[in-house]
């Protein structure tokens, strides 16, 4: 089955560690995006790919890192830089480079930092 | 003030209920409007989808767009136990990134 597979489902770390989640997707799609959800607060995007090679800042891109090697896949690193990393966090492609269409999520990764 | 406004509820009914879910935005440029159902601890999945003005019909759920009030309404009719869920809208104006509202949380009791 196609689709987007995000690990770990969840993750404890300590203060001042960096980790780093997993995305990857089947669906042969061009573009792939990483959000980050917070009770009351929606979807804020982090940073999106729209090609191989190729990234951009959203509007929360401090102190988080990614890399787009392959189409397939779009890991994203929280740093110790994040001041407050503890949330769901969701990965998502789309079909073609263009952005504003139609989203396909993971599961999501909850971090927790203890 | 914040392009998409939606009210987190959260919002409570009777099994059979007709539900409104509600957004508002600021930016009448948006010209592409979604709603996405999350389940608990799971993704967002595209339940409607929705271009400029106007309803759109799917089953139980339809869409509406008014673009001139800049308001957008998801209704469900005989809502079921199983559509207890978040419920977000997303609307872009093309090729540029979605804007997401708070999401409402909804229950529905048998």
């Amino acid at each position: 089955d196609g689709g987007i597979t995000q690990s770990p489902k969840y993750l404890f770390r300590k203060e001042g560690q960096n980790v780093t989640l997993s995305c990857e997707q089947n669906l042969n799609h061009d573009a792939m995006y990483w959000y980050r959800q917070d009770p009351g607060q929606g979807l804020r995007l982090i940073y999106y790919s729209q090609i191989v090679n190729d990234f951009q800042k959203g509007d929360i891109a401090e102190g988080y890192s990614v890399s787009r090697e392959k189409k397939e896949s779009f890991p994203l690193t929280v740093t110790s830089a994040q001041k407050n990393p503890t949330a769901f966090y969701l990965c998502a492609s789309s079909i073609d480079r263009l952005l504003g269409g139609e989203l396909f999520f993971g599961e999501g990764s909850r971090l927790t930092v203890l | 003030q914040k392009e998409v406004e939606q009210d987190p509820g959260p919002l409570s009914v009777p099994e059979g209920a007709i539900v409104s879910l509600n957004c508002t935005y600021s930016n009448s440029a948006f010209q592409y409007f979604m709603w996405y159902r999350q389940y608990s601890r799971k993704g967002p999945e595209l339940l409607m989808y929705t271009y400029s003005s106007g309803n759109k019909e799917d089953g139980r759920f339809t869409a509406q767009v008014d673009k001139s009030s800049k308001y957008i309404s998801l209704f469900i009719r005989d809502s079921q136990p199983s559509d207890s869920a978040t419920y977000l809208c997303a609307m872009s104006k093309g090729a540029q990134k979605l804007v997401f509202g708070q999401g409402t949380r909804l229950t529905i009791n048998p």
